[in-house]
């Protein structure tokens, strides 16, 4: 059974950047069919997509974040990175890693991290 | 545009059936998914493809999408079928923008 977990400091000063890993064990990163995904959501808010990425680099970025977010994968160690910089209070929220996969010809966020929450303060 | 706009709330009485709609430009040309999220939880996949469920899924739940809109059903809501539901699709660009989220409540 495919499991992902998400590893890093839950307490983050403002300016600073927001680095976070999703291990993923039960299955190989490298695996041709499948995307590896970053989804937060805000204490009390709705889930916000920020980023996609392929075993090879390839990469896709929520506009809104663009500028501050890059996503990374280390195939030997079977995890992918987040690193989001000059990070205010309003980046704080329950971060989720997720593998997006195919289900028949339909691409899905199928498994989910258990989420940790990273809380931006002084 | 991405966006994708959700009713924030409804309520359902027990055994009853609810409609949840998703509305989007992007819903027009690409399929849409839905989840659901229980307090402290991750979300789970419940419809994929506008109108599949995944196995483990009860068959009360089901999709459909017309146009620019997009609905979850819940035929006879039971108790545990009250969360925050989340409807999710792509646009030309690639990204992968989620609904506002409804709150389902069952009564």
């Amino acid at each position: 059974q495919l499991q992902l977990q998400e590893s890093g400091p839950g307490l983050v000063k403002p300016s600073a950047t927001l680095s976070l890993t999703c291990t993923v064990s039960g299955g190989s990163i490298s695996s041709s069919k499948y995307y590896w995904a970053w989804i937060r959501q805000p204490p009390g808010k709705g889930l916000e997509w920020i980023a996609n990425i392929y075993h090879s680099g390839t990469t896709n970025y929520n506009p809104s974040l663009r500028n501050r977010v890059t996503v990374s994968v280390d195939t030997p160690k079977n995890q992918f990175s987040l690193k989001l910089t000059s990070v205010t209070a309003t980046d704080t929220a329950v971060y989720y890693c997720a593998r997006w996969g195919p289900s028949g010809p339909y691409w899905n966020f199928d498994y989910w991290g258990q989420g940790m929450l990273v809380s931006v303060s002084s | 545009s991405s966006e994708l706009t959700q009713d924030p709330a409804v309520s359902v009485a027990l055994g009853q059936t609810v409609r949840i709609t998703c509305q989007g430009d992007s819903l027009r040309s690409f399929h849409v998914s839905w989840y659901q999220q229980k307090p402290g939880q991750a979300p789970i996949l419940v419809i994929y493809g506008n109108d599949n469920r995944p196995s483990g899924i009860p068959d009360r739940f089901s999709g459909s999408s017309s146009g620019d809109t997009s609905s979850l059903t819940i035929t006879g809501a039971q108790g545990e079928d009250e969360g925050d539901y989340y409807c999710n699709s792509r646009d030309s660009s690639g990204n992968h923008p989620f609904g506002t989220g409804t709150k389902v409540t069952v009564l």
